[in-house]
């Protein structure tokens, strides 16, 4: 079955500053994709973005961007111009291509400061 | 929009009771999934219903069974509930296709004693 780490519980970052919080996956299939999710307080789930495996290029969403090593298997989230509404919990997740299962890893908790 | 709706949000069970919680989604969508969040933990998969009729076990399903009674709508219930499931539980959707993205209900928090 896929796995999939974040080795940091816990981040913090200077209102405005960038920061990267890291994730790595196991995974022996070749189609998949990946997903990062916020979950501020209020405990709603909320995408921040998503990387298909096929694709080379890493995906952008405004002040959202990530790293993604396929080789290395690794998929980090950078935050530039860190934002107070930016402190949740950020949670990596992987979907198989081949069903449609989907894991997560044990997420990191943001705390921004200003 | 409705989206993924989960009742009850909030649960008091003493050890051995049984319940269901109850997930329906007003998107069409054919997948959709119960998780249970743990402090330290993330969010394990329980059990996936890829369709209409079929569910798969992941990776804590020991405790636990679903219904997907129809498109909308896919249970859980706890048939003896022991206080290692207190947890917070999430039910989620997504359409077919791969690169979707999974959407969320509110959660339920579920308290054993």
């Amino acid at each position: 079955a896929q796995t999939v780490t974040q080795s940091q519980p816990e981040m913090s970052v200077q209102e405005a500053e960038t920061v990267t919080l890291s994730c790595t996956y196991d995974t022996s299939e070749s189609d998949y994709y990946l997903f990062w999710y916020k979950q501020p307080p209020s405990r709603q789930m909320i995408l921040v973005i998503r990387q298909e495996a096929y694709k080379q290029q890493n995906a952008t969403e405004n002040r959202f961007s990530v790293n993604f090593q396929k080789a290395a298997k690794s998929f980090s989230l950078k935050i530039s111009d860190s934002q107070l509404g930016d402190a949740a919990m950020y949670f990596c997740a992987y979907r198989s291509g081949n069903n449609n299962d989907m894991r997560f890893g044990a997420g990191t908790r943001l705390t921004v400061k200003p | 929009n409705a989206g993924v709706t989960q009742t009850p949000k909030f649960q008091v069970l003493k050890t051995g009771q049984s319940m269901t919680l109850q997930c329906a989604q007003d998107m069409n969508h054919n997948s959709m999934y119960w998780y249970r969040q743990d402090p330290g933990m993330g969010l394990r998969l329980i059990y996936y219903s890829a369709s209409e009729g079929t569910t798969d076990k992941g990776e804590v399903p020991n405790g636990y069974n679903v219904s997907r009674l129809n498109k909308r709508e896919f249970s859980l219930r706890l048939e003896s509930a022991a206080p290692s499931q207190t947890s917070v539980y999430f039910c989620a959707s997504s359409v077919e296709g791969f690169n979707t993205e999974a959407f969320f209900g509110q959660g339920t928090r579920l308290t054993v004693v």
